[in-house]
């Protein structure tokens, strides 16, 4: 069984520009969640999305936004992009019980 | 306000002695809690959860202990491998529809040989 994909692998953007992440859950999955990991720092939350629908979002400013696809596949998008961005984005992804959350391997996003 | 709380950032452990990696929660309506390995360029792979009706579940080499009214869990490996460096994250959970998780910020691990 595939497990959670995300592309691209790395995203070099400069200041200003708009950066689109995509990911895939494994199947079956309905939940997929999207975090940050900035450098030395953990895991912030950013958004959860179920059933195609924002259930909620983390201490992030509007820029940061997103969606999840009728096949549950979901994109984040971060616009306005700061240097502050430059992180490793995950996403994970959780069967309806949502006990436990799957991760795929990221996307490095470096911000110029 | 950091409602879980991993205060050391790095711990070094020999081959083959015990791994004690602590973590501490301040939300009392918080009732499962999972740890996380991280290797560098990958993204976190479960290990071991534990819910608040018990206070020890072990899987293998792992330990998860929790102590409700303390407010704080650990994770003992035993006995440590170099295999096992890695950032350790531990996350926790409210019951109910949402089953959000918190993660901790990580304590980087490492065996020495």
């Amino acid at each position: 069984e595939a497990g959670v994909t995300q592309s691209p692998t790395h995203l070099i953007k400069t200041r200003g520009q708009q950066a689109t992440l995509r990911c895939s859950p494994i199947s079956g999955h309905t939940s997929v969640y999207w975090y940050q990991q900035a450098l030395g720092l953990g895991l912030q939350f950013l958004l959860w999305y179920d059933e195609g629908e924002e259930r909620n979002r983390g201490n992030f400013p509007p820029r940061f936004s997103g969606r999840q696809f009728p096949n549950y596949s979901s994109e984040l998008n971060v616009n306005a992009l700061e240097l502050e961005d430059s992180a490793l984005y995950l996403c994970a992804s959780s069967s309806r019980d949502r006990k436990n959350e799957f991760f795929g391997p990221g996307t490095r996003l470096t911000v110029l | 306000d950091q409602q879980v709380k991993q205060n050391s950032p790095s711990l070094s452990v020999q081959e083959g002695r015990i791994s004690i990696l602590n973590c501490d929660y301040t939300n009392s309506m918080f009732d499962y809690f999972l740890w996380y390995k991280k290797y560098p360029a990958e993204g976190p792979t479960f290990l071991i959860s534990i819910s608040s009706i018990k206070d020890k579940n072990e899987d293998g080499r792992f330990t998860v202990f929790l102590n409700k009214s303390a407010k704080h869990l650990s994770l003992h490996i035993v006995p440590s491998q170099p295999g096992d460096s890695a950032v350790y994250f531990c996350a926790a959970s409210e019951a109910g529809s949402a089953r959000q998780l918190t993660f901790g910020s990580g304590t980087q691990l490492t065996v020495l040989p």
